[in-house]
């Protein structure tokens, strides 16, 4: 079946660190792949995503790269802010007959990230 | 551009109740998906509509029901109330031919 494993939290790291968060995927065919962030009180935003082997997915200094070959969507950003302190969740789309837009989702990562 | 609504925001129920959760979604989105997401199982895919037909389901009982309206405005039930079914239901909306979804900020059932 699909399913999504990301590393577990919390992260914790000092402002400026660099980050990664790791995410591994089972899928059939070929997902899209994303990153969600929800932020303490809110709902999901994308963060980014990727359609296809060896896409690039970026936003907000945040990129993650479509690894076929380690079946892998891992997280990273060179320098983060108290402000992404936030769940994270890595999710794909599984590549089906029809159209659909259901989301298998990870755990979610929590970062804490201090001044 | 107005984002995606639910309401309401925030409701108390108790056991054996029945709830209805509300969801309008971005002007010009036609597929309403809906999301469960608890501290125990995470997130967790109920049912997603796109003009007025189920189009997936998930693995719930079928206390879990939903609909969508010609207007694309959507709305989910749950009928005979478990404890269990206390979490934060998420609602995403998405344009056509794009499965990029845009959630709602959810509404959080607790069920005494």
């Amino acid at each position: 079946g699909n399913s999504v494993t990301q590393m577990e939290g919390p992260v914790t790291l000092s402002e400026e660190a660099f980050l990664t968060i790791n995410c591994t995927y089972t899928a059939t065919g070929y997902p899209s792949l994303f990153w969600y962030v929800q932020y303490p009180g809110e709902g999901l935003q994308l963060l980014l995503k990727a359609t296809k082997a060896d896409d690039k997915g970026s936003n907000k200094g945040f990129e993650a790269t479509y690894r076929k070959e380690t079946t892998s969507f891992h997280l990273e950003k060179g320098s983060v802010q108290v402000s992404d302190s936030a769940v994270y969740f890595c999710a794909l789309t599984p590549r089906v007959g029809g159209a659909t837009n259901k989301l298998i989702f990870g755990t979610g990562t929590l970062l804490a990230v201090q001044p | 551009k107005a984002g995606v609504t639910q309401t309401p925001r925030y409701l108390i129920k108790t056991r054996g109740q029945q709830v209805t959760l509300s969801c309008s979604p971005i002007s010009g989105h036609r597929s309403v998906s809906w999301y469960q997401q608890t501290p125990g199982q995470g997130l967790q895919f109920l049912f997603e509509y796109f003009s007025e037909t189920q189009r997936n389901k998930g693995n719930f009982p079928g206390r879990f029901s939903g609909r969508q309206f010609s207007n694309s405005r959507s709305e989910m039930n749950v009928s005979t109330l478990e404890l269990g079914d206390s979490a934060l239901y998420l609602c995403a909306s998405s344009p056509p031919g794009a499965n990029v979804l845009t959630f709602g900020a959810g509404s959080r059932l607790t069920v005494l």
